[in-house]
């Protein structure tokens, strides 16, 4: 079954301490990958993405994620997290077929300290 | 990037009306549109994909004469709430694929629409 497990429900980080948001994902055909983050109330946005190439994508607001294959991971790094990162983030997989929707992880909050 | 519209972005209705919910791609052409639900704390599961010029297609436990799906131009799909109950208090997002992106199957949000059902 195609599924995306996101293992961690809640993280809180200490404010520039460094985060990583762990994804795995069970996926038929050559996986595309994302992370979007939402704050309470409002939309998705999009953090980063993968579909080919190289395997270490840069993305917004100084996320990085790196997808390994072997492991069939994307896990997303911050090496700096900012009290405005405290949000929901999703990890979604799909594929390049138009009619094909994204199946989304649970979700991690991450919450930060100062 | 392409960008998604949503309206209402909030509404609150009474037990037994029906909604209705737009959502528009402002600046590309979408054949197709997909319709989430999402409750609090939660994450986003699909409820049905929706076709131009067809009937959409919903995902299994989702009632079509509930939640009834129109697609009627390439640039807006709406979703109407029949007969709102409270249990069908949740946030909607929808999203769109743009063609222009090449093969790559990326999706843009709509901002959400919050339906509370009193």
């Amino acid at each position: 079954a195609q599924s995306v497990t996101q293992p961690d429900i809640h993280i809180t980080v200490s404010e520039g301490a460094s985060l990583e948001l762990r994804c795995n994902y069970s996926y038929g055909a050559t996986p595309y990958l994302f992370w979007y983050v939402q704050s309470p109330g409002q939309g998705l946005q999009l953090l980063l993405k993968y579909f080919s190439g190289d395997t270490l994508v840069q993305g917004i607001k100084g996320f990085e994620a790196e997808f390994k294959r072997s492991q069939s991971s994307f896990n997303l790094r911050k090496p700096s997290v900012h009290w405005s990162d405290a949000a929901e983030y999703f990890c979604a997989v799909g594929d390049n077929q138009a009619g094909t929707a994204l199946i989304f992880g649970k979700g991690t909050t991450l919450s930060v300290s100062s | 990037g392409a960008v998604v519209s949503q309206h209402p972005s909030r509404v609150i209705c009474k037990s037994g009306t029906s909604v209705k919910i737009e959502c528009r791609s402002l600046d590309f052409q979408a054949t197709t549109m997909f319709w989430y639900r999402q409750f609090p704390k939660q994450s986003l599961m699909l409820m049905a994909t929706s076709n131009e010029g067809s009937k959409a297609t919903y995902e299994q436990g989702v009632e079509k004469d509930k939640f009834l799906i129109n697609h009627a131009s390439l640039t807006l799909s709406t979703l109407t709430v029949t007969s709102a109950h409270p249990e069908d208090s949740s946030f909607y997002i929808c999203s769109a694929r743009d063609p222009g992106q090449g093969s790559y199957n990326e999706q843009f949000f709509g901002p959400g629409t919050r339906l509370t059902v009193l």
